[in-house]
């Protein structure tokens, strides 16, 4: 089946540590996104990569790194200097080239970190 | 800087009522508008996608429309269903991301 896989569903971590999100993608999309959704608000754009070996920051990158060394792979590292690192994480991949593509979602990865 | 508005925030009906969600968004210069669908701690299920130059796209009981000239899209559910409980979330596209409503909770009873 094709899809969006995310892991681990749940992390716990404590403060100080860095710590890195899984997302994997088999649709052969081009870009792959990275939101973060807290109670109350709507999802905010962390980063995104439109192509391999190629990023850019979205709305609220502080805090946080990504790598695309390969296209079915986008982790994101929630770093230390990330200050309130705790939130649902979602991952999502599109085409990429055309403008009138839609996006499909990961499951999530929910944070917690004490 | 685009700015996504769902009214309401909140909505409990009874099954088999016709219901409508509302976005609103600022900047009529959109790509396209997408509308999800968000169980409790689970990722967004894209429901419907409606280009720029469309007016409204239909799958199964949903219905959305766009006007980009007054901002506004809605989301149509026929006979609602129990199952139909969920966050519904929509989205426009601006131009390599999507800007995020804060959703309507939408819960049905039997």
């Amino acid at each position: 089946d094709g899809g969006i896989t995310q892991s681990p569903k749940y992390l716990f971590r404590k403060e100080g540590q860095n710590v890195t999100l899984s997302c994997e993608q088999n649709l052969n999309h081009d870009a792959m996104y990275w939101y973060r959704q807290d109670p109350g608000q709507g999802l905010r754009l962390i980063y995104y990569s439109q192509i391999v070996n190629d990023f850019q920051k979205g709305d609220i990158a502080e805090g946080y790194s990504v790598s695309r060394e390969k296209k079915e792979s986008f982790p994101l590292t929630v770093t230390s200097a990330q200050k309130n690192p705790t939130a649902f994480y979602l991952c999502a991949s599109s085409h990429q080239g055309r403008k009138y593509y839609e996006q499909y979602f990961g499951p999530g990865t929910r944070l917690t970190v004490t | 800087k685009q700015e996504v508005t769902q009214i309401p925030a909140a909505l409990s009906v009874p099954e088999g009522e016709n219901l409508v969600l509302n976005c609103s968004f600022t900047d009529s210069a959109i790509y396209n508008l997408q509308w999800f669908r968000q169980d409790p701690g689970k990722g967004l299920t894209s429901l419907l996608l409606i280009q720029s130059s469309q007016r409204e796209q239909t799958s199964g009981r949903l219905n959305a429309s766009l006007d980009k000239s007054s901002g506004r899209s809605t989301l149509y559910i026929a006979a609602s269903q129990p199952g139909d409980s969920a966050t519904y979330l929509c989205a426009v596209r601006d131009p390599d991301k999507l800007i995020f409503g804060t959703g309507t909770r939408l819960q049905v009873f039997p």
